[in-house]
């Protein structure tokens, strides 16, 4: 069965510092994964997507990822924060080999920006 | 409109009364989905339409009645909830469901739904 952990449930940075996000996965499969980012009171965006292609995906507003398989691992990074990137953060594994569409969705990360 | 929009976007309703979440894709899928946001609480999946075909009930108590007339449109009607079903109701929407996952799902706004 598949599953997900995002390791901080709380991550502090600076205005135009980098950003780390980390998560691992266990899958028995080839996952596709995902990144997506909430903003309070709103739905779930996309921010990026793995699915067996190149292993570092880039995604919406400078954020990327890295599928190392090895780790089981897909951190998700961003070079300089901004004030706007403060939201919860899902790093989510599709349910492989079932018909459900099901998503599995990790506890999700606060990402706070401090000025 | 574009993408998935839900109405309403906040809703306040007692114990004893009946009403209705709606959700609609305007992005051509087939497959759509009800979750369930709770604080400090996981995405809680609680209903899958592939083609209008309800394809899963992930235990959901039957106070919660979902309802897909279409492709585009997705309905959870709710009556005699409780205090603890406060939460955010998201609806999704994907292709359709493919046996190896590859598609991701877009996400409406939600519903904050408060029971008193």
């Amino acid at each position: 069965a598949q599953s997900v952990t995002q390791l901080d449930s709380h991550v502090s940075v600076s205005e135009g510092t980098p950003v780390l996000l980390r998560c691992n996965y266990s899958s028995s499969y080839s996952p596709s994964l995902f990144w997506y980012v909430q903003h309070p009171n709103k739905g779930l965006q996309l921010l990026l997507k793995y699915t067996s292609a190149a292993t570092l995906v880039k995604g919406i507003n400078g954020f990327e990822a890295e599928f190392k398989k090895s780790e089981t691992s897909f951190h998700l990074t961003k070079p300089s924060a901004h004030m706007s990137d403060a939201a919860e953060y899902f790093c989510v594994v599709s349910e492989v080999g079932s018909n459900t569409g099901k998503l599995i969705f990790g506890q999700g990360t606060t990402l706070q920006v401090k000025p | 409109e574009t993408g998935v929009t839900q109405t309403p976007r906040h809703l306040v309703m007692g114990m004893t009364n009946k009403k209705s979440l709606k959700c609609e894709q305007h992005l051509g899928h087939n497959a759509m989905y009800w979750y369930k946001q709770s604080a400090k609480k996981p995405l809680e999946l609680m209903f899958v339409y592939n083609f209008k075909e309800q394809t899963e009930n992930n235990s959901v108590p039957s106070r919660f009645s979902p309802e897909c007339p279409n492709s585009s449109h997705l309905f959870l009607h709710l009556h005699t909830l409780q205090p603890e079903d406060s939460a955010l109701y998201l609806c999704a929407s994907s292709p359709k469901i493919e046996d190896r996952g590859l598609y991701e799902q877009y996400f409406g706004p939600g519903t904050r739904l408060t029971v008193t």
